[in-house]
């Protein structure tokens, strides 16, 4: 799976839009981008993923770049429950190693009052 | 429709015991998956695994660790002598179907301490 970079760590205010960036520049023509996101010490909850074109559901929009090289999640309007850590991961495809997520650091989002 | 559940949630064992945890994957998926993340790191894959069959365990320990997912029942991640080293929180995550179009839910883990 291709490798991710993201920021270390992020601040936002509350009420205002968060958007966290992500570079995937490795990223081949059949791998997906992912986002979840872990608040404090529970179990990473998904928000959302996409191939090419951007995607939105209830929770966030993904913006991805037409080269595929990077994207960006966005909270429309954060919220003090949006305080978490957020993960970008390349899933592949297909292939014996479909079933796995590859975690990085990810980014430590705070949003403030 | 009840999530992915794990138990126990809080595990404490001496070194040298056996730690058995346990995941009950959503209801119709068949498809389960072991996480570790240890003190102050990021997650990492241990195994995934369907009904009665081990499909890639890549991120397993090669000595007493080990999972299975019965026809019957929850998934079992069996670690052996446990060492203070495998003090961590271990998730379990389901998904339907391996397809990459499909997430995986994760459960609330288990926090194992080795004293």
């Amino acid at each position: 799976d291709a490798k991710t970079t993201q920021p270390t760590s992020m601040d936002c205010a509350e009420g205002r839009a968060a958007n966290l960036p992500c570079n995937h520049s490795t990223i081949s023509g059949n791998e997906y981008v992912y986002w979840y996101r872990q608040i404090h010490s529970q179990g990473p909850q998904y928000i959302i993923h996409g191939l090419k074109n951007n995607e939105t559901n209830e929770m966030a929009s993904l913006i991805i770049t037409e080269d595929r090289k990077s994207s960006t999640l966005i909270l429309p309007h954060a919220t003090l429950r949006d305080t978490a850590v957020y993960y970008c991961i390349v899933r592949f495809a297909g292939g014996t190693s479909y079933g796995k997520l590859t975690f990085g650091q990810g980014t430590i989002l705070t949003v403030h009052p | 429709n009840a999530g992915v559940m794990q138990n126990p949630r809080h595990l404490v064992r001496r070194r040298g015991q056996e730690a058995r945890l346990r995941c009950s994957p959503m209801k119709g998926h068949s498809h389960v998956y072991w996480y570790r993340q240890l003190p102050e790191e990021g997650l990492k894959f241990m195994v995934y695994l369907q009904k009665e069959n081990i499909i890639d365990e890549s991120g397993m320990p090669k000595e007493r660790f080990s999972a299975e997912f019965p026809k019957e029942g929850p998934s079992i991640l069996r670690i052996q002598q446990v060492v203070r080293g495998d003090s961590a929180a271990y998730f379990c995550a389901s998904s339907p179907s391996p397809v990459d179009t499909y997430e995986q839910y994760f459960g609330p883990g288990t926090r194992l301490t080795v004293t």
